[in-house]
């Protein structure tokens, strides 16, 4: 079974309309992170999460919320939805041992918003 | 401010030539450094890293990195590249903030291309 799973993996959705998107990890890190990757762009932070009581803006929060429901549960909701919202969402986990960190990923999530 | 730049959008080698992926990066202190593959449709695998133990660092599926201080560079290279190692790859740097958390940044990626 994978470490780090997401759910949905695809998904079509309208302007306007709110979606949550569903990370969910059994690696047992207390660090979880929300990413979105456009072609050329590569991967930008939209939220991180150092525990269950942190929740921190990456550089491109505008338009998205995250709730961490538990250690190992961090869903990412797009309130209403846009067109440039269409992306890949990668959730991932890390865990920070002697000053190493090391993210793991989720297999993405591919959204459509028409 | 930390950055990392990835030489290359787009790479193209022939099956059974040399992979060479470059990797720059800034950073104020020594980072620990991160090559990523992302294989279609899946998300980010490990490649290897770097955490100051030894600078040339071995990976998964035959590639190897060199850490060059230097150079400010973390090159991804494979000496025989193969059918299946057609990818996209991101290079990613962390390092320690004044704040003492640790910041995390990917570069924009390179797309190999192995013909054959």
């Amino acid at each position: 079974d994978a470490d780090v799973t997401q759910t949905p993996r695809n998904r079509i959705t309208k302007t306007g309309k709110r979606i949550m998107l569903e990370c969910s990890q059994t690696k047992g890190h207390d660090r979880m992170y929300w990413y979105r990757q456009d072609p050329g762009l590569g991967l930008r932070l939209i939220y991180y999460s150092f525990d269950v009581k942190d929740i921190n803006k990456g550089e491109i929060s505008d338009g998205y919320s995250v709730s961490r429901q538990a250690q190992a549960k961090f869903s990412l909701s797009l309130e209403s939805a846009i067109p440039n919202q269409t992306a890949l969402y990668f959730c991932a986990t890390s865990d920070l041992t002697g000053g190493e960190e090391t993210q793991y990923f989720g297999p993405g999530t591919r959204l459509l918003v028409l | 401010a930390q950055s990392v730049t990835q030489l290359g959008s787009h790479v193209s080698v022939s099956e059974g030539a040399l992979v060479l992926l470059r990797c720059n990066y800034s950073s104020s202190v020594p980072p620990y450094l991160f090559w990523y593959v992302q294989y279609p449709n899946q998300g980010l695998q490990l490649l290897l890293k770097y955490t100051s133990a030894a600078t040339l660092v071995k990976g998964i599926n035959g590639f190897e990195a060199e850490f060059k201080k230097s150079e400010t560079s973390f090159h991804l290279t494979k000496p025989s590249a193969h059918m299946s190692d057609a990818a996209e790859y991101f290079c990613a740097v962390s390092d320690q903030q004044a704040s003492g958390t640790y910041k995390y940044i990917f570069g924009t990626g390179t797309r190999l291309k192995v013909l054959a």
